[in-house]
Order: C-alpha cells, then structure tokens, then sequence
C-alpha cells in the first residue's frame, strides 16, 4: 500500500479485556513509533522501534502496554486488563531514516480508535 | 526531556485573514521543527517543517519562522480559505531524540466563510 495502514480503525473493549492492535508502515521505512492520542490533545509518544530492536519505550504508561516488530516490519501494540483511562486514538508512524542525526517526515496511519467500557 | 507548548488553542478567523499560531521548545538541543494538519477523525499530514540552521520557509500561503535563541517558532497562514479548517500540531525533535517528536497540545483553527 502507498501509506501507512493500521487495523482495527475502531474497537470497543470491556474494561479487563486484552487489545491488540496492528501497524503496516510503508514498505522499506525503518523506523517505527507508536503514539497515544486522547481527544482533543496531542499525540503522545509510547514507543520507537529502528527495524526489529525496540529503542525507546519510555512512553508506555504502564506493564500492561507492550509493542513488537519482530521482523522489522509489521508492529503490533497490545494493551493487556484495558482500563478506561486507556481509551484514546493509538496511532502509528513510520519514517524512511534511523538515529543517524537527520530527521525525516513521519508519515502517520489513520489510527485505531480505542473505547474501553 | 523535551517540552512543546502551543498558542492558541483555538483560533478563528475570517476567510481571507491570516492565521497565526505559536510554540515554544525547551531543549535546546532540538534541530527540527514540523508542523501537522489534522482533519477531524484523519491522520495528522507534515504541512511544512523547518530545520535549525534557517529561520524562515515559506510555502505558498504557508511559511514557519524559527527563532532559535528564544527557542520558539510559528505557522503563518496567510489568504485563509474553509479548507484550511482543522487542528494544528506542532513538534519538536533532535538527533540526541532519535527522531521522536514531542507534540504540542494543537490548536483548532476555524476558517468562517
């Protein structure tokens, strides 16, 4: 696909329930992040990924968030016993560069939007 | 870590006005300054970004000053049209961050026709 593309665009969660949430960057980008967006607020960073290797998860709020890229493409975020604090707008970027001091554009996904009831 | 605040939160103009909108960063080790536009329930776009060895870019109707002493930088919107009517983010970022941008809070503006 020409863009980045994440699945699910909406899910709804019970309060407890596990969430998993996909991310398919734009083919050949090497790096990965993952941001939280609650409404009416800014996007929020969680996590870095450069190919495979999680660099940076300093954002994640909390044990029960945790993201993986095994092979350095697809990136899946799971959020484990959801809370309702935990619903907002998940969204994915993707950038063509890595940490080699340039900073390229992030190309954003249209995000997931999570409600937990 | 770095902080990012943004003025206003919401701003509306008349069509054809200009539109301007303020941050400001605290690192300063910070090189890179994009600006998103974001269209209700749509993913925020880059508009225009700016790096830390110039101070002005222009692109058509939109341009983005950098002052690095001060360590702020603005979006200037000029001849607004309807379409321009979204939420506007924007962010900073440097090589010691690894590319990951720190947002500001965003700042809605309205375009009346």
């Amino acid at each position: 696909g020409a863009g980045v593309s994440q699945s699910p665009r909406y899910k709804v969660a019970k309060r407890g329930q596990d969430v998993a949430l996909r991310c398919d960057p734009i083919s050949g980008h090497v790096s990965l992040f993952w941001y939280q967006q609650a409404l009416g607020q800014g996007p929020e960073f969680l996590t870095y990924f450069q190919n495979e290797a999680q660099l940076d998860k300093s954002g994640l709020p909390s044990d029960r968030f945790f993201a993986e890229r095994p092979e350095g493409s697809v990136s899946t975020l799971k959020i484990q016993r959801t809370q309702q604090e935990d619903s907002a707008v998940y969204l994915c970027a993707s950038s063509l560069v890595g940490l080699a001091g340039y900073t390229g554009e992030l190309f954003f996904g249209e995000g997931s939007r999570l409600t937990v009831l | 870590g770095e902080n990012v605040e943004q003025h206003p939160s919401t701003l509306s103009v008349q069509e054809g006005d200009s539109a301007v909108i303020k941050c400001t960063y605290s690192d300063s080790a910070s090189n890179y300054f994009p600006w998103y536009k974001q269209e209700l329930g749509k993913r925020p776009q880059l508009i225009i970004d700016i790096r830390s060895n110039v101070g002005e870019k222009k692109d058509q109707r939109i341009a983005v000053t950098l002052n690095k002493t001060a360590k702020h930088f603005s979006l200037h919107i000029t001849e607004t049209q309807p379409e321009d009517s979204a939420v506007y983010f924007c962010a900073a970022t440097s090589y010691n961050a690894g590319n990951m941008l720190t947002f500001g809070g965003g700042t809605r503006l309205m375009v009346k026709p």
